[in-house]
C-alpha cells in the first residue's frame, strides 16, 4: 500500500515564526503536492514538484516555499507564519502520468496565533 | 474564480437509495475528472475516475457520468450505505500538466 505520511497531525506557532511541515512518501511517485484545505473553499493547490529539485506554482503561493532534495520528501515552509495561514494542510503523491489518482496524506492542522 | 464547482454543500439520503452527487466545470481543458472520499482527521482517498473520452465508468457501487456538452459530472452510490458518510470532492487534471483543481466538497449523510 502507498503511505504518505506527514510530520505532524498537529501544530501551533506563533505569528512571525518559521515552519516547516514535511511529507514523506514511500512509493518512489515522482509528483508530490501541497494543498490546503479551508471550510467551503475545498483543496487549494500550493505548489507541486514533479521531479527532485523541480517545483511549480499552484493556485496560491503566496507566503509559501517548497523543498524537494530527495524523491521521497517533500517540505513546504512558512517563511514567516501569519494568522490566515491556519489551515488543514494536505500532501499527495501520484506517479508522472496524467490523471494519475493521488494518495494523501492525514493532514496537518495548523494553527497560528 | 471557481473552475470545478460542487454547488450542494450538503446531502442527506436513506440507507439503501441512491446518493448523487453533482459537479460542473467551465473549463475544457479538463481532461481527467476523479472523486475522493474524506473522512474526518484522514486525508482524502481515490473512488473513481473518468476520461474525458468516455461518458460512464464504473466500479462496484460507484458510477461516474460524464456529460461533456453541459460540463457537468455525477456520482452516483447504489445502495448507500452508512459508511459512505463522508465528504466527497470532485477534480480534474489540467490536460498536458500535473495539476488539478479540486471543487469544494459535498458533505453526504446517509441514515439508517
Amino acid at each position: 500500500d502507498v503511505k504518505v505520511t506527514q510530520s505532524s497531525r498537529y501544530l501551533v506557532k506563533r505569528t512571525g515564526e518559521k515552519v516547516f511541515l514535511e511529507c514523506v512518501q514511500d512509493m518512489d511517485h515522482e509528483n508530490m503536492f501541497w494543498y490546503r484545505q479551508d471550510p467551503g473553499l475545498g483543496l487549494r493547490l500550493i505548489y507541486f514538484s514533479y521531479d527532485v529539485k523541480m517545483k511549480e506554482k499552484g493556485d496560491i503561493p503566496e507566503g509559501y516555499s517548497v523543498s524537494r532534495e530527495k524523491k521521497e520528501r517533500f517540505s513546504l515552509i512558512l517563511e514567516s507564519a501569519s494568522t490566515n495561514q491556519t489551515s488543514m494542510y494536505l500532501c499527495a503523491s501520484n506517479l508522472g502520468q496524467v490523471g494519475n489518482e493521488q494518495f494523501f496524506g492525514p493532514g496537518t492542522r495548523l494553527t497560528v496565533l | 474564480d471557481q473552475q470545478v464547482k460542487q454547488n450542494s454543500p450538503s446531502l442527506s439520503v436513506q440507507e439503501g437509495r441512491i446518493s448523487i452527487l453533482n459537479c460542473d466545470y467551465t473549463n475544457s481543458m479538463f481532461d481527467y475528472f476523479l472523486w475522493y472520499k474524506k473522512y474526518p482527521a484522514e486525508g482524502p482517498t481515490f473512488l473513481i475516475s473518468i476520461s474525458s473520452i468516455k461518458d460512464k465508468n464504473e466500479d462496484g457501487r460507484f458510477t461516474v457520468f460524464l456529460n461533456k456538452s453541459a460540463k457537468h459530472l455525477s456520482l452516483h452510490i447504489v445502495p448507500s450505505q452508512p459508511g459512505d458518510s463522508a465528504v466527497y470532492f470532485c477534480a480534474a487534471n489540467v490536460a498536458g500538466t500535473y495539476k488539478y483543481i479540486f471543487g469544494t466538497g459535498t458533505r453526504l449523510k446517509v441514515l439508517a
